[in-house]
């Protein structure tokens, strides 16, 4: 089985612009949760998406928007960057059970690192 | 609030030394805890989870972790250490019955493995 795939797998924007970051799931997962780490941190989450919604939010601001489409792959927009947005973004995969909410095993993808100069 | 601590940033052991990382986490109840592994350059990997039932979990490489309720740990242990551990360690927790993907983690211990 493939596992969760990112890219680009390093960019480089400047402040103010537009960036969007894609995610390809591992086979049989429906699931896409994005999470951010910052240099010296853990990842912190910034959204999940199932069955191409939006289905639960970390504390972030509407300007990182996401994607999920049919076949369960996923992107990341962020508008309007700002320097702080400079990060590794991971994307992790999981299938959705309906019993044992928050138990399911995510599978991560190396990331994209981007640099917001 | 929920939040994770891993209070050493950075450790190191001999090759062939026993290995403790700490984690404590705060949280109204039980949560779902996990212990995962960043290579550089690499995503993170799942070592073990813990759900419920027996408190000491068997994980990949070796590694073990047990939960105690009391103290509101969950620390990663190995018997010996091999130099290709060296890497970032991060303890996290899943809320029950909240997003299934949110994992609240720690700020990470980096293991570095001296010959």
């Amino acid at each position: 089985e493939t596992g969760v795939t990112q890219s680009p797998t390093h960019l480089i924007k400047t402040r103010g612009q537009q960036v969007t970051l894609r995610c390809s799931s591992q086979s049989g997962h429906n699931t896409v949760s994005w999470y951010q780490q910052a240099l010296g941190q853990g990842p912190q989450f910034i959204f999940q998406y199932y069955r191409e919604e939006e289905n639960g939010r970390g504390n972030f601001p509407p300007r990182f928007s996401g994607l999920q489409f049919p076949n369960y792959s996923s992107e990341l927009n962020v508008n309007a960057l700002e320097l702080d947005d400079s990060a590794l973004y991971l994307c992790a995969s999981s299938l959705r059970t309906d019993t044992l909410s928050g138990a399911n095993v995510l599978t991560f993808g190396a990331g994209s690192r981007l640099t917001v100069l | 609030a929920q939040s994770v601590t891993q209070p050493d940033i950075h450790i190191t052991v001999s090759e062939g030394a026993s290995l403790e990382l700490r984690c404590n986490y705060s949280y109204g109840a039980t949560p779902y805890l996990f212990w995962y592994v960043q290579s550089p350059g690499q995503g993170l990997q799942l070592l073990l989870k813990y759900f419920s039932g027996d408190t000491l979990v068997q994980g990949i490489k070796g590694f073990e972790a047990e939960f105690k309720r009391s103290q509101s740990s969950f620390n990663l242990r190995k018997p010996s250490v091999h130099w290709s551990d060296a890497a970032e360690y991060f303890c996290a927790v899943g809320a029950r019955g909240g997003s299934q993907g949110n994992r609240i983690f720690g700020k990470g211990t980096k293991l570095s493995v001296k010959p």
